[in-house]
């Protein structure tokens, strides 16, 4: 069964508008949740990533919120630019085995200049 | 210093041939995982390798599937009498352990084509 649960599929932003991308999980042993990025053709990079001993974290135009009640976490993407068009992947390992990451379907952002 | 390095990028095999996929780990990386995605989904974690060791192999199907990491050369990661639900993008990623906080950093994929 899919660990992650990752929403939308896709989305479409105007150029300097907000992408919110949503992950939720099931395993409370999951404590490192990062973000990849990824391009057509290429592999994932990674974007940003939370532990659960935080609520937010922001690198740039990017930040992750942390909801550990909820377990769920969520990127947004602020001021959003054509260079952001890119699949995100939500991602969460932990545990004995928290070399192992568990990947979200992915979402699809296209930005719009 | 060179990234996760995979070959060939693209491979087409005919089903029941073999196919076998390369990735050499970034430099100074001793510990090498292999994903797969089919189309439409995220990544699922296959293997996970140390120089001649596997460690965890819980994610490859039972049969057909191998993979190996020698202590010289590339890993491998080997899928015989292929057939086409095995038509999937192949990435392989490297760390320089296996904590926790260690990034894992991704390789561009082979992606293999079952005709």
């Amino acid at each position: 069964q899919q660990q992650v649960k990752q929403s939308p599929q896709s989305l479409i932003v105007q150029k300097g508008g907000i992408s919110i991308i949503n992950c939720a999980y099931e395993n409370t042993a999951f404590d490192y949740f990062p973000w990849y990025q990824q391009f057509p053709g290429k592999g994932p990079a990674l974007l940003i990533a939370i532990r659960p001993d935080v609520s937010e974290k922001k690198e740039g135009r990017f930040t992750i919120s942390f909801n550990k009640s909820a377990k769920q976490f969520s990127l947004h993407i602020m001021d959003s630019q054509p260079g952001d068009s890119a699949t995100y992947f939500c991602a969460a390992s932990g545990g004995s085995n928290d070399y192992k990451l568990s990947f979200g379907a992915g979402t699809t952002v296209t930005v719009r200049a | 210093n060179a990234g996760v390095m995979q070959n060939p990028r693209h491979l087409v095999r005919r089903r029941g041939q073999e196919a076998r996929l390369r990735c050499s780990p970034m430099k100074g990386h001793s510990h090498v995982y292999w994903y797969r995605q089919l189309p439409e989904e995220g990544l699922k974690f296959m293997v996970y390798l140390q120089k001649e060791n596997i460690i965890d192999e819980s994610g490859m199907p039972k049969e057909r599937f191998s993979a190996e990491f020698p202590k010289e050369g590339p890993s491998i990661l080997r899928i015989q009498q292929v057939v086409r639900g095995d038509s999937a993008a192949y990435f392989c990623a490297s760390s320089p352990t296996s904590g926790p906080t260690d990034t894992q950093y991704f390789g561009p994929g082979t992606r293999l084509t079952v005709l």
